[in-house]
């Protein structure tokens, strides 16, 4: 059964600690995206990859790293530096179709730092 | 930059009633415009891709249309199994995509 998980499905954090969040994907997709979503807004890129061993920032990177060691699994750690890291956490991978890219999500993870 | 803007932010529907969601861009080079439906607590799940101005996808009760400035997504005869917000995003150069907002709809019985 192909897809992308994501885990857990819900994260709580003391303010001060690094976390690392999951996101794996058996769709031999090639591209990965990290993205967050907060309360009435639309997503926002973190990080993405485009093959092994390599990613880009995206458009909010700051107080985030993110490791892209093997093609199925792309983990995003949310460091002590992200000032609010209280959000919802998306994981997309994507397969290119013709000039485009459909990207396919994960069913996301709810981060809450207190 | 790439912008999106989608309206209304909200829309509530009676079962059967049939509207029109926008979604209005600013890109340099579309490449390709995507509609996503997201239910509460859960990541987005695909609905269309447009690649060219003039293009129309349908799928159930949802049929999507694109323009050279903007996007709308169609709803006919809404269910309450149609309530989810609806997410517009539009790709550029590369395979990064940008978001809009969403547009929140709620169809009741």
């Amino acid at each position: 059964d192909g897809g992308i998980t994501q885990s857990p499905k819900y994260l709580f954090r003391k303010e001060g600690q690094n976390v690392t969040l999951s996101c794996e994907q058996n769709l031999n997709h090639d591209a990965m995206y990290w993205y967050r979503q907060d309360p009435g807004q639309g997503l926002r890129l973190i990080y993405y990859s485009q093959i092994v061993n390599d990613f880009q920032k995206g458009d909010i990177a700051e107080g985030y790293s993110v490791s892209r060691e093997k093609k199925e699994s792309f983990p995003l750690t949310v460091t002590s530096a992200q000032k609010n890291p209280t959000a919802f956490y998306l994981c997309a991978s994507s397969i290119k179709t013709g000039m485009n890219y459909e990207q396919y999500f994960g069913p996301g993870t709810r981060l809450t730092v207190t | 930059e790439d912008q999106v803007t989608q309206s209304p932010e909200a829309l509530r529907l009676q079962e059967g009633e049939s509207s029109s969601l926008n979604c209005s861009y600013t890109v340099s080079g579309l490449r390709g415009l995507f509609w996503y439906r997201q239910d509460p607590g859960k990541g987005p799940e695909f609905l269309f891709t447009l690649y060219s101005a003039g293009e129309e996808k349908e799928k159930e009760r949802l049929k999507a249309t694109l323009t050279k400035k903007e996007s709308f997504l169609h709803i006919t005869a809404p269910k309450p199994e149609d309530s989810a917000t609806y997410l517009c995003a539009v790709q550029a150069a590369g395979n990064k995509l940008t978001f809009g907002g969403g547009t929140r709809v709620l169809v009741k019985p």
